[in-house]
C-alpha cells in the first residue's frame, strides 16, 4: 500500500474556479511534505515544501495546507487558469531517512 | 543554467537489449537520483547517488545499474531491457538530498522508454 494517497485522481473545473486537491499520508516520522506540479512531458517542479511546524504556506495563487496530527495536506488552487492544467504531486519525507515517498497524483483539466 | 538534462526523450527496444539513459547538472549537486513513473503509481527511486563515486540502491533496482565518475553526471544502464521496464524515467538532483533538504529537487524533462 502506497504510503501517500492523493484524490481525488482526475479533476476537471473551469477557468476561474478554485479546486482543493487532498494528500494522505501514513510516512513517519514525518520530516517534511512537498507538493510538485507536472506538465505534460515534463518532469515535476516544486511548489511548495512543508515542515512538521508549519500548518499553510502559498505560492501565488496555491496555498498548501498541512495537520501533521491527522497527516493529511491540501492544495488550494484558486482562480484557475488553463496553465494550471497538470498533475499535481504530493510528496513525503522521513525524517533521517533517504527515501520521498510520491503520491500517484492529481490530474487537473481546467477548461475554458 | 541547463539544469538537469535528459537524454535521449524516446527510445524503443527490443527485449534483452542493452542501453544507458544519460543524466546531466550543471548546479553542482551532490546529490542525483533516477526515478521511473508508471500510470497510476507514484515515482519510484531505482538508485541514487550522494556524491561522486558513491551510489545506492532504491526502491525497484533490479535490472537497472548507475555509476558516478563525475558530479556532473549519473547515468542509468539498463543491462537486458524487459517489457516490464516500459516506463517514463526521471533524473533529479538536489544540493543536499536525504529528503531533508529545504532545496527543492531539480528533475529533468524525462526519457520515455518502451521495451517491445
Amino acid at each position: 500500500k502506497n504510503q501517500v494517497e492523493q484524490s481525488p485522481q482526475s479533476l476537471i473545473i473551469l477557468e476561474g474556479k478554485n479546486c482543493t486537491l487532498q494528500c494522505n499520508y501514513t510516512v513517519s516520522p514525518f520530516s517534511n511534505l512537498r507538493w510538485y506540479k507536472q506538465d505534460t512531458g515534463r518532469g515535476p517542479v516544486s511548489l511548495t515544501i512543508m515542515t512538521f511546524s508549519e500548518n499553510t504556506k502559498s505560492n501565488g495563487r496555491y496555498t498548501a495546507t498541512l495537520d501533521a496530527d491527522t497527516k493529511q495536506s491540501s492544495l488550494h488552487i484558486t482562480a484557475s487558469q488553463l496553465s494550471d492544467s497538470a498533475s499535481y504531486i504530493c510528496v513525503v519525507s522521513a525524517y533521517n531517512n533517504n527515501d520521498m515517498r510520491f503520491g500517484a497524483g492529481t490530474r487537473l483539466t481546467v477548461k475554458p | 543554467n541547463a539544469g538537469v538534462t535528459q537524454t535521449p526523450k524516446f527510445q524503443v527496444l527490443k527485449t534483452g537489449q542493452s542501453m544507458t539513459l544519460q543524466c546531466a547538472q550543471d548546479m553542482n549537486h551532490e546529490y542525483m537520483s533516477w526515478y521511473r513513473q508508471d500510470p497510476g503509481m507514484g515515482l519510484r527511486l531505482i538508485h541514487y547517488s550522494v556524491g561522486a563515486g558513491i551510489t545506492d540502491q532504491g526502491e525497484v533496482p533490479n535490472g537497472y545499474n548507475v555509476s558516478r565518475s563525475t558530479t556532473e553526471d549519473f547515468p542509468l544502464r539498463l543491462l537486458s531491457a524487459a517489457p516490464s521496464q516500459t516506463s517514463v524515467y526521471f533524473c533529479a538532483s538536489s544540493y543536499s538530498g536525504l529528503g531533508r533538504s529545504d532545496y527543492g529537487y531539480t528533475f529533468g524533462s524525462g526519457t520515455r522508454l518502451t521495451v517491445v
